[in-house]
């Protein structure tokens, strides 16, 4: 079946700080990749994705990529903020899975000031 | 676009209860919406599958009697927790599949806090 192993945390940086979040999978065939973030008290929202190899999703600073021959999609930011304090999660799914998201443990990250 | 709300937010409830959550997309139609559980500083548990017009999916070791999932519309599904009790107390998050878009993406509501006393 499908998993997702991620980096556990909490990882505390201070601000302007490089953060690297490791995310690795194993699933079958070629899965669409996730990061959502989860902020104190609220559901998840989608960060960024990518759904085939090579591919690099973006938002609001942060990227990865999607490798394929590393089975990884790692998180990473060149200078986090504040407000980036939040609980981030990678995910897939594919075919096999029926759409349903097969998530990691999550990695919390605190930034300070 | 693509927003997906739930109700209540919280609730606190007395043992031996029911509460319904609801689980709504706003302006899309999901014909699957997925509900889950997470535990505080935890992952998320997928619990079922909810198919409009179908009875729900469960996932292994996931009680149905215990948890009634209703999605009588393409914009509603409905997680009743049954006889509720302490351990039940958790955070419920539902998702909706939008089978519209480009690929198949999940978007979730703001979650629901179940206080179970």
């Amino acid at each position: 079946g499908n998993s997702v192993t991620q980096m556990e945390g909490p990882v505390t940086l201070s601000e302007e700080a490089f953060l690297t979040i490791n995310c690795t999978y194993t699933a079958t065939g070629y899965p669409s990749l996730f990061w959502y973030v989860q902020y104190p008290g609220e559901g998840l929202q989608l960060l960024l994705k990518a759904t085939k190899a090579d591919d690099k999703g973006s938002n609001k600073g942060f990227e990865a990529t999607y490798r394929k021959e590393t089975t990884s999609f790692h998180l990473e930011k060149g200078s986090v903020q504040v407000s980036d304090s939040a609980v981030y999660f990678c995910a897939l799914t594919n075919k096999a899975a029926g759409n349903k998201l097969t998530f990691g443990g999550g990695t919390r990250v605190l930034v300070k000031p | 676009g693509a927003v997906v709300s739930q109700h209540p937010s919280w609730v606190i409830c007395k043992s031996g209860t029911s509460v319904k959550i609801e689980c709504r997309s706003l302006d899309f139609q999901a014909t699957t919406m997925f509900w889950y559980r997470q535990f505080p500083k935890q992952s998320l548990m997928l619990m079922a599958t909810s198919n409009e017009g179908s009875k729900a999916t469960y996932e292994q070791g996931v009680e149905k009697d215990k948890f009634l999932i209703n999605h009588a519309s393409l914009t509603l599904s409905t997680l009743t927790v049954t006889s509720a009790h302490p351990e039940d107390s958790s955070f419920y998050i539902c998702s909706a599949l939008n089978a519209g878009a480009t690929y198949n993406e999940q978007f979730f509501g703001p979650g629901t806090r179940l206080t179970v006393l």
